[in-house]
Order: C-alpha cells, then sequence, then structure tokens
C-alpha cells in the first residue's frame, strides 16, 4: 500500500534561520509531488509541485525552494525564514495511475 | 481563474441530525472534486471524489453529489455523530494535465452530542 510521510511534525524557528522540510512517499513509483501551505482564514496555496527528479515548477514567488534528489522524496527549504513563512504545511501526491491525491500528516511551522 | 467558495464557514448540528454542507466553483470545466476531512493540527484526509462525469458518490453515511453545469458540489452527512466533528474542504481539479488542486476554505462543523 501507499503511504506518505512527511517531518518534522512541529517546528519552531527563529527569523533568519534555514528550513528544511521532508516528504517521502512509499509504494509507488514516478508519482507527482505538491507542496502545500495553509495559513489561517486563507485555505490551501500551492507552493511547488514536481512530477520527476529534479523537475521544480514554483507557483508562487516567494522565500522557499523545493527540490526533487529521487524519484520519492520531495523538500522544501529556505535559507533565511521570515515571520510570513509560518504555517502549515501539507506535503501531497498522486500516481500516474490513480486519481485523487493523498496528504501528508503536516508540519506546522512556527517562524518567532 | 477557477475560484471554489464553501457556504457555511462553520455549523453546528446536535447529534443525530443530517446535514449539507455547500461547495460552489467558477469554471464548470472540471476533471474531478474531491471532498476531504482535516481534523485539528492535521493532514487532509479523502472522503469522496466524483469524476466529471459522474452524479455522486457514497460512502458509509457520506454522500457527495456533483452539478457540473451549476458549478455546485454537495456534501450530505446521514446522522450525524461527535466524531464527524472537522474541518471538510472541498478541492476542483480543473483538468487532466492539471497539477493542483483549487481548495475552498471549509467549513467547520461541530456536532454536539
Amino acid at each position: 500500500s501507499q503511504t506518505i510521510h512527511q517531518w518534522p511534525a512541529t517546528l519552531v524557528q527563529p527569523v533568519g534561520s534555514p528550513l528544511s522540510l521532508e516528504c517521502t512517499v512509499e509504494g509507488t513509483s514516478n508519482p507527482n509531488l505538491y507542496w502545500y501551505r495553509q495559513a489561517a482564514g486563507r485555505g490551501l496555496q500551492l507552493l511547488f509541485y514536481s512530477v520527476g527528479i529534479g523537475q521544480i515548477s514554483s507557483e508562487v514567488p516567494q522565500n522557499l525552494s523545493a527540490s526533487r534528489p529521487q524519484d520519492r522524496q520531495f523538500i522544501l527549504s529556505s535559507k533565511k525564514l521570515l515571520l510570513s513563512d509560518s504555517g502549515f504545511y501539507l506535503c501531497a501526491w498522486i500516481s500516474r495511475s490513480l486519481i485523487g491525491y493523498t496528504f501528508g500528516s503536516g508540519t506546522r511551522l512556527t517562524v518567532v | 481563474k477557477q475560484e471554489v467558495t464553501q457556504i457555511p464557514a462553520a455549523l453546528s448540528v446536535p447529534e443525530g441530525e443530517n446535514l449539507v454542507l455547500n461547495c460552489s466553483f467558477t469554471d464548470s470545466a472540471i476533471y474531478n472534486l474531491q471532498w476531504f476531512r482535516q481534523d485539528p493540527g492535521k493532514g487532509l484526509t479523502s472522503l469522496l471524489l466524483i469524476q466529471s462525469s459522474q452524479r455522486e458518490q457514497t460512502s458509509g453515511r457520506l454522500n457527495a453529489s456533483l452539478d457540473k453545469s451549476s458549478g455546485r458540489s454537495t456534501l450530505y452527512i446521514a446522522a450525524s455523530q461527535p466524531g464527524d466533528s472537522a474541518t471538510y474542504l472541498c478541492a476542483v481539479r480543473s483538468g487532466a494535465g492539471s497539477y493542483q488542486l483549487t481548495f475552498g476554505k471549509g467549513t467547520k462543523l461541530s456536532v454536539i452530542p
């Protein structure tokens, strides 16, 4: 069965510090991978998506970047966090043969 | 640009009541529509997915309908239970090649024992 893992679950970081959030998918190959951010009162916003290793598309210009070093690994990064980067970050995937999206358990990031 | 609206933003009902959550979207040229549940501080759990060619999907006490021409979907929850308390999100995928879902802001449901 397919599973998606996201970590850490909670993170408190000072302004200006770096960030690395990791997402991995098991039980499938060549998935489409996504990073979403959920801010209070604003709904879910797509940040990045990837259709293959090394292929990253950005939906919103921002302080964040994404990388896909392996087929089932998707990483969200920042060199210097801003207060506005606080939020709930969700990783999601969809396989070539499935039609529905599956989400990870999320990371609550608080920038202080 | 696709926009998804969910009404009401919050709903409180007594246990045992049947209820309907509403979702509307501005562009009827959708590929599918997916309903999710989100518990506080947790990720999204997929409840039901309706393809654009379908009119409804059922899973247990949940029934989702889709009227693509009018840009509307409803999620019907029968015999509500306190464990149904959560935020329910509607998301639209606009094309087979589309890479993203467009989400509504959700309806926060509270079922009172």
